[in-house]
């Protein structure tokens, strides 16, 4: 069946790594989001994606990178530059005249 | 200054009750849309309702409603018939601008807990 999968649901790293987290959609959606959510916090944006092969930051893209190769997958690459990276993840997609945007079931990260 | 204001970091209600959750927001774009979703303890993110700036009428969908004043900015979610499934975290989210696409701004959320 058609979603989004992201994973592992949980990651662990040390201090200092990179470490990418995957996410895959299947609904020929074209455009896709990453976000970041912390405790007690509403989502916010890193980056997003409305086409292959082309990406923009969002408002909290400091110390992280993507890449969009093909339109099914949006890695994000959480590097070390990345001061308080502990946090759960979440991808999302959208349609480009869809309304809203699905999900994945998210990925928390903890860096130690 | 927050686009999106949840003032309810918590919320009771009874099961098989209704309940508002309520939402306001800011913006000068005069197209925008506003979107609640609710987050399970599992993580994921359920999208619920959409409400468009010129719709005319409330946005339904089952026992989801959107309670629409425009004037006020405001864009509360109403629950009816509370089941204990109900519980779980809401967020109310915008996107400015005509387009389809855009980047959804979240309040921060109301943890909805429903009693027996």
């Amino acid at each position: 069946d058609g979603g989004i999968t992201q994973s592992p649901k949980y990651l662990f790293r040390k201090e200092g790594q990179n470490v990418t987290l995957s996410c895959e959609q299947n609904l020929n959606h074209d455009a896709m989001y990453w976000y970041r959510q912390d405790p007690g916090q509403g989502l916010r944006l890193i980056y997003y994606s409305q086409i292959v092969n082309d990406f923009q930051k969002g408002d909290i893209a400091e110390g992280y990178s993507v890449s969009r190769e093909k339109k099914e997958s949006f890695p994000l690459t959480v590097t070390s530059a990345q001061k308080n990276p502990t946090a759960f993840y979440l991808c999302a997609s959208s349609l480009r005249s869809g309304v809203e945007q699905y999900f994945g079931p998210g990925t928390r990260l903890t860096v130690t | 200054a927050q686009k999106i204001t949840q003032t309810q970091p918590g919320m009771f209600v009874q099961e098989k009750e209704a309940v508002t959750l309520d939402c306001t927001y800011d913006t000068s774009d005069p197209s925008y849309g506003l979107f609640w979703y609710k987050q399970p303890s599992s993580g994921e993110m359920i999208f619920l309702i959409y409400q468009g700036s010129y719709d005319q009428q409330n946005a339904t969908e089952g026992r989801y409603s959107l309670n629409f004043q425009k004037a006020r900015k405001s864009a509360n979610l109403v629950i009816s018939a509370s089941q204990l499934g109900d519980s779980a975290m809401y967020f109310c989210a915008m996107r400015e601008g005509g387009g389809s696409q855009g980047n959804l701004i979240f309040g921060k959320g109301t943890k909805l807990s429903v009693k027996p």
